[in-house]
């Protein structure tokens, strides 16, 4: 089993859509929570990161930690053509390195 | 903030020949970066640690001698990939972090490496 769980899509929503992404992960040691998004030939684009249970808002997206669950998801409201891209979810022990899920591929549609 | 750069975005090389590849920091210190190598499709896949002025640690399977890292400044880590092969063509990103900061890591924008 992986440490990091994350089904790799593709997800095709239309413009406008609330996409929901998420993670699931087995190491209750991980305390630190962060969502990529990676464009084709691109490196990974920082959206958020979290460190505790719970919401956290920017813009039209919310990371969201349920640390009891061991699941993590991101939301994106009005979903626009420009999200599509892969998104990455990505956490780690006490600062130390990152364990990535395998990747979301998203896909809307104008 | 938080922009980190990388060049070059692309290079050829001929198989047997040496290549670097530079990360840097450009608006904080980076106490610590990453090496990564991406293949198509795929996740990202660590190959090195480096922290200012020690010596990186390396992951399992990667060879050191091969991957060559330098992090003389808080701002520049450089990976030097040694008698380069075909097999070694990828999209190598690298990756900084200011511990002062907090733990998230801000990557680079990636180089592609062909090996002919």
């Amino acid at each position: 089993q992986k440490e990091v769980e994350q089904d790799p899509g593709p997800l095709s929503v239309p413009e406008g859509a609330i996409v929901s992404l998420n993670c699931t992960y087995s190491n209750s040691a991980f305390q630190y929570f962060m969502w990529y998004r990676q464009y084709s030939r691109k490196g990974p684009e920082l959206l958020m990161y979290t460190y505790s249970s719970g919401n956290k808002e920017d813009g039209r997206f919310t990371a969201q930690v349920d640390k009891s669950s061991k699941y993590i998801s991101l939301f994106i409201r009005d979903s626009q053509p420009s999200d599509s891209a892969t998104y990455l979810c990505a956490m780690s022990a006490y600062g130390n390195k990152l364990v990535f899920g395998a990747g979301t591929i998203l896909r809307v549609k104008s | 903030g938080a922009v980190v750069s990388q060049h070059p975005s692309w290079v050829i090389c001929k198989s047997g020949t040496s290549v670097k590849i530079e990360c840097r920091s450009l608006d904080f210190q980076a106490t610590t970066m990453f090496w990564y190598r991406q293949f198509p499709k795929q996740s990202l896949m660590l190959m090195a640690t480096s922290n200012e002025g020690s010596k990186a640690t390396y992951e399992q399977g990667v060879e050191k001698d091969k991957f060559l890292i330098n992090h003389a400044s808080l701002t520049l880590s450089t990976l030097t990939v040694t008698s380069a092969h075909p097999e070694d063509s990828s999209f190598y990103i690298c990756s900084a972090r200011d511990l002062s900061q907090g733990y998230e890591q801000y990557f680079g924008p990636g180089t592609r490496l062909t090996v002919t």
